[in-house]
């Protein structure tokens, strides 16, 4: 197993209160992303980095910031939570920029529910 | 709009016969395509690839044939097995910006029944 650990693993939240989502590796990997697995929707990028403080949009951004002051964490912060932002949130890193089944992990995942 | 599609939302099959999952796909500028496998509660694993110059790979029991003509692409599970349970993930890869990405379709759940 790859060594990826989100945290928390389960939290519930309230409509308007910020929530911030850890990822955490130990595999020295340089690229890391975060997804966003719905219904009907598959997994989305929310965000990705590549590289400490460096870090860019992904196909569903809004409402979320991310943060990467250390090669092994990488955070997702929602700022003001949303019931649309009800999720499952998945960490994936990469050692290359080029992603193939070998080159990409998931981490087990984050269930939030925003009430 | 998706550019990657899993118009079936589920499939069951019996152990011991065929599984297959369909994908299809609208950007011809993916280069490649992969297949996840997920079971409830716990992260997307990587199950099998192939490239865009290929048309067919095969690793054990799974198989995935490319039709790029097409923009189709399946998954080949035989003979299935009731640990194949899960939710699969047909993934394609693109590179935007310089940096690549893979964007994902909806998912089928695969029920294979004892």
């Amino acid at each position: 197993d790859a060594g990826i650990t989100q945290s928390p693993r389960h939290k519930v939240t309230e409509t308007g209160t910020p929530v911030t989502l850890r990822c955490h590796q130990t595999e020295n990997h340089r690229y890391m992303y975060w997804y966003r697995q719905d219904p009907g929707h598959g997994l989305r990028l929310i965000h990705y980095s590549y590289g400490v403080k460096d870090t860019d949009k992904g196909e569903v951004s809004d409402g979320y910031s991310v943060s990467r002051s250390k090669t092994e964490d990488f955070l997702l912060t929602l700022e003001s939570a949303t019931s649309s932002q009800t999720s499952v949130y998945f960490c994936a890193i990469s050692e290359s920029m080029r992603l193939s089944g070998n080159t990409i992990y998931f981490g087990e995942g984050s269930w939030l529910t925003v009430v | 709009d998706q550019q990657v599609k899993q118009n079936s939302p589920s499939l069951s099959v019996q152990e011991g016969r065929i599984s297959i999952l369909n994908c299809d796909y609208t950007n011809s500028m993916f280069d490649y395509f992969l297949w996840y496998k997920k079971y409830p509660a716990e992260g997307p694993t990587f199950l099998i690839s192939i490239s865009s110059i290929k048309d067919k790979n095969e690793d054990g029991r799974f198989t995935v044939f490319l039709n790029k003509s097409a923009k189709h692409l399946s998954l080949h599970i035989v003979p299935s097995q009731p640990g194949d349970s899960a939710v699969y993930f047909c993934a394609a890869r693109a590179t935007q910006g310089g940096s690549e990405k893979l964007v994902f379709g909806k998912g089928m759940k695969l029920t294979v029944n004892p």
